[in-house]
């Protein structure tokens, strides 16, 4: 299993970024995926996750819809579209295989992670 | 949301000995239609992303050494490290997955006494 983040960088308040992770090493559809997020010293902390389909979707209440979580089962690809971004999203942002086809399963695989800065 | 709570804070303990990380969540992670609590274990080091040791609260994850168990039910949970090795220096973190959000808990740092 590899997963290879990308897409972070620094952006202002109130900008937008669209994370994507590359999987490969296993079939990617068979699967769902989550993305969690750990501020600088801080523990990790669940942001969204995807059914294996994509068709059901799960976000943390606290990101008030303003983060998006997707999938390209063709490309093996996960994303998360992050809008009207805040100083506090500043974290590293990890890319997690589920165990299972469900959100409801650990995450027994995660990429390197990449950094998201929000600052002005 | 379900908050999870660990003790303690941080641990110290003497290579080979024992060491013992609790884990209680404000609600059931216990689903009854299959008996299984929704309840994994993960271990930090620096510069890594977390890794899973332990779900439905006492399975070991491949690969993962023996001296590695965890075991409870319903609201409270244990990691026990059996003997402890240098390289388990780390943050170990408790995190459900039966409700979303699926939280983690704050974290306990072990280290060598």
């Amino acid at each position: 299993v590899h997963l290879v983040e990308s897409g972070g960088g620094l952006v202002q308040p109130g900008g937008s970024l669209r994370l994507s992770c590359a999987a490969s090493g296993f079939t990617f559809s068979n699967y769902a995926m989550t993305w969690v997020r750990q501020a600088p010293g801080k523990g990790p902390e669940w942001v969204s996750a995807i059914s294996n389909s994509g068709v059901y979707t799960y976000h943390a209440d606290s990101l008030k819809g303003r983060f998006i979580i997707s999938r390209d089962n063709s490309e093996n690809t996960l994303y998360l579209q992050m809008n009207s971004l805040r100083v506090e999203d500043t974290a590293v942002y990890y890319c997690a295989k589920d165990l299972g086809v469900g959100v409801d399963t650990p995450l027994d695989s995660w990429g390197q992670g990449t950094l998201v800065t929000v600052s002005s | 949301d379900i908050v999870m709570t660990q003790s303690p804070d941080s641990l110290a303990v003497s290579l080979g000995e024992r060491a013992t990380i609790n884990c209680k969540s404000s609600q059931s992670v216990l689903y009854s239609f299959d008996n299984k609590n929704y309840l994994a274990w993960y271990q930090q080091k620096p510069g890594q992303p977390p890794k899973v040791l332990i779900y439905w609260a006492s399975t070991r994850e491949s690969g993962v050494p023996d001296r590695f168990s965890g075991s409870g039910s319903g609201t409270d949970f244990t990691l026990t490290i059996s003997s402890l090795q240098a390289e388990d220096v780390a943050i170990y973190y408790c995190q459900q997955f039966h409700t979303t959000p699926y939280t983690f808990g704050q974290g306990t740092m072990l280290e060598i006494k």
